[in-house]
């Protein structure tokens, strides 16, 4: 059984640019939630999507978008950096969306803006 | 407003000795409840969760966390800490939003 894996490993952009995380959910989940984690700090929710839909969604700007794949595979886009966008992205995945679901986390993409 | 505090920021143990972590929520309702370990460089684990029932809750690795709504608390614990052990643990409670506290970073003495 794979584990959820996340690509790249680390990244580095500019204020002002465009990127895409990736990640591979694990066998059998059909839900995917992704987390900022800032240096020092607890991860923090961005959103969740269950069977290609959003579902849920965290305090953050819109420019922070998603999507999910038939193979519940997912990605997340960020637009237009800002240098506080510098974090760890995690992205879980679970066998639902319900509360009560345990969520596998992947090892994060440092990302890292200049 | 809904939170997860985690008092302490850091906590250095010895190996062998005993070891709890404090976690508190703000909430209104009965939470879904977890407790996530984060070693360097790496994704978190969960240690265990806690939805309804025997508010005693066993988890891997030793880890055991009791559930007390009278004092908004779910602190985890350990009889014994391997050196191993060093992390950041992390509450979190579910919602439909995973909330997540600013962690405990541990220290392990030998």
């Amino acid at each position: 059984e794979t584990g959820v894996t996340q690509s790249p490993t680390h990244l580095i952009k500019t204020r002002g640019q465009q990127v895409t995380l990736r990640c591979s959910s694990q066998s059998g989940h059909n839900t995917v939630s992704w987390y900022q984690q800032a240096l020092g700090q607890g991860p923090q929710f961005i959103f969740q999507y269950y069977r290609e839909e959003e579902n849920g969604r965290g305090n953050f700007p819109p420019r922070f978008s998603g999507l999910q794949f038939p193979n519940y595979s997912s990605e997340l886009n960020v637009n237009a950096l800002e240098l506080d966008d510098s974090a760890l992205y995690l992205c879980a995945s679970s066998t639902s969306g319900a509360s009560t679901d345990t969520q596998y986390f992947g090892p994060g993409t440092r990302l890292t803006v200049l | 407003a809904q939170s997860v505090t985690q008092p302490d920021i850091h906590i250095t143990v010895s190996e062998g000795a005993s070891l709890e972590l404090r976690c508190n929520y703000s909430y209104g309702a009965t939470p879904y409840l977890f407790w996530y370990v984060q070693s360097p460089g790496q994704g978190l684990q969960l240690l265990l969760k806690y939805f309804s029932g025997d508010t005693l809750v066993q988890g891997i690795k030793g880890f055991e966390a009791e559930f007390k709504r009278s004092q908004s608390s779910f602190n985890l614990r350990k009889p014994s800490v391997h050196w191993s052990d060093a992390a950041e643990y992390f509450c979190a409670y579910n919602n439909n939003d995973m909330r997540f506290g600013a962690g405990t970073r541990l220290t392990v003495k030998p």
